[in-house]
């Protein structure tokens, strides 16, 4: 079985802080691809980054990071000095080579405060 | 510019009427979805096709109908049968296990 967990329903934090947002997946195949996608309050999805199961290299890209870990079936999404403007829903997902339909996380509401 | 779009924005439908959710993309992919998302809920599949011709039901198919005529166009109905249909309605499209690219979403009201 596919799936994608996000554990955090909604985090609240104060603008300039560092957030991490979790995502922990499942699949049996060993060939893979995990995704993020930000939903501004507007409602489009808005794709942030594709990673492939085998390339386990961090990603940073301007304030934004991301830290897969294959051996904790992990992928989390770091927000380094965070702003209004990333107040926004944040999709994890997942699809593999043999499916390859996008299996989503619930999301997590992230609430950047002034 | 290449992109997916979604017609109409707002949607109204009165009780027992089929509405038809427009959904086309310039952006040649041969795959392409329609989401439903409820009021702080994450995405759920009703249908997606992967070639002309040939589609297939998500989760919540029942109550919704598509059409995949032409590789740009993907069409969903939402059919009286669906008896609660108030929701946001994302159609997207992807080459193979690359990132999907969304539309900009239909709101549909029942009035």
């Amino acid at each position: 079985a596919q799936k994608v967990t996000q554990a955090q329903t909604e985090i609240s934090v104060v603008e300039k802080e560092d957030v991490t947002l979790d995502c922990v997946y499942e699949t049996r195949d060993t060939t893979y691809y995990l995704f993020w996608y930000k939903q501004p309050p507007s409602g489009e999805l808005v794709f942030l980054i594709r990673r492939n199961s085998f390339d386990e290299q961090n990603e940073i890209s301007g304030r934004y990071s991301w830290n897969f870990q294959k051996s904790t079936s992990s992928f989390n999404f770091t927000i380094t000095a965070s702003q209004v403007v990333d107040s926004a829903v944040y999709f994890c997902a997942l699809s593999t080579y043999s499916n390859y339909q996008l299996i989503w996380g619930a999301g997590t509401k992230l609430i950047i405060k002034p | 510019d290449g992109g997916i779009t979604q017609s109409p924005k707002y949607l109204f439908r009165k009780e027992g009427q089929n509405v038809t959710l427009s959904c086309e993309q310039n952006l040649n992919h041969d795959a392409m979805y329609w989401y439903r998302q409820d009021p702080g809920q994450g995405l759920r599949l009703i249908y997606y096709s992967q070639i002309v011709n040939d589609f297939q039901k998500g989760d919540i198919a029942e109550g919704y109908s598509v059409s995949r005529e032409k590789k740009e166009s993907f069409p969903l109905t939402v059919t009286s049968a669906q008896k609660n249909p108030t929701a946001f309605y994302l159609c997207a499209s992807t080459v193979r296990n690359t990132e999907a690219f969304f539309g900009q979403g239909t709101r549909l009201t029942v009035v």
